[in-house]
């Protein structure tokens, strides 16, 4: 089962930031949050990922609270072209598990940009 | 750099016809991986191959569905013989390798999507 919570569906203006939260309050200290969406009809594409720190790419950012048990992914001037499901998912790192390395993906969020 | 890719993008097959359907991971990626994705849901891991070797197929209905990886580069998934729950699309994804931080992200393929009627 996915370990984290995510709003079933956003929308966001074209051109504003897009803030998608996630909860993932039964997160371990070996464990990373990683963000991919999925354009309709695509693969799920890689957007960024973080272990405590905040983190900033080319695509966006993620901003992860201090308990780690949240994080928010910010795009900061969405377009029409980021319409897509957003993933926020708990992956094991490290540590030699079966599981780790493994994505879990839950339902993720429904991003509409509207005009 | 060339993504993954997949082929074909679409098959449609009859209940009962087996299936296959090919991946070519990005060059140098050690591992790779199917999942599945139901309409409507997010993707499921079906097998991960550290180069030529499963490591988890512990997801793989083992009874239809086989995998190869022979020379630890493309890899063939085949459904034999396909039930009508079986229409999904079908992805692939790689990684350079699992357990180095910074080198296992995972990159997908844009999928096969599998109809069975």
């Amino acid at each position: 089962d996915a370990k984290t919570t995510q709003p079933t569906s956003m929308d966001c203006a074209e051109g504003r930031a897009a803030n998608l939260p996630c909860n993932h309050s039964t997160i371990s200290g070996n464990e990373y949050v990683y963000w991919y969406r999925q354009i309709h009809s695509q693969g799920p594409q890689y957007i960024i990922h973080g272990l405590k720190n905040n983190e900033t790419n080319e695509m966006a950012s993620l901003i992860i609270t201090e308990d780690r048990k949240s994080s928010t992914l910010i795009l900061p001037h969405a377009t029409l072209r980021d319409t897509a499901v957003y993933y926020c998912i708990v992956r094991v790192a490290f540590g030699g598990s079966s599981n780790t390395g493994k994505l879990i993906f839950g339902q993720g969020t429904t991003l509409q940009v509207k005009p | 750099e060339a993504g993954v890719v997949q082929s074909p993008r679409y098959k449609i097959i009859e209940k009962k016809q087996p299936v296959a359907f090919w991946c070519n991971p990005i060059s140098g990626h050690n591992t790779l991986y199917w999942y599945r994705q139901n309409l409507g849901q997010g993707p499921e891991l079906l097998i991960r191959y550290e180069n030529e070797e499963a490591v988890d197929d512990s997801q793989l209905p083992k009874d239809r569905f086989s995998a190869e990886r022979l020379k630890g580069v493309d890899s063939t998934l085949k459904i034999q013989p396909a039930e009508l729950g079986d229409s999904a699309v079908y992805l692939c994804a790689s990684s350079l390798d699992i357990l180095s931080t910074g080198r296992d992200t995972q990159y997908f393929g844009p999928g096969t999507r599998l109809t069975v009627l």
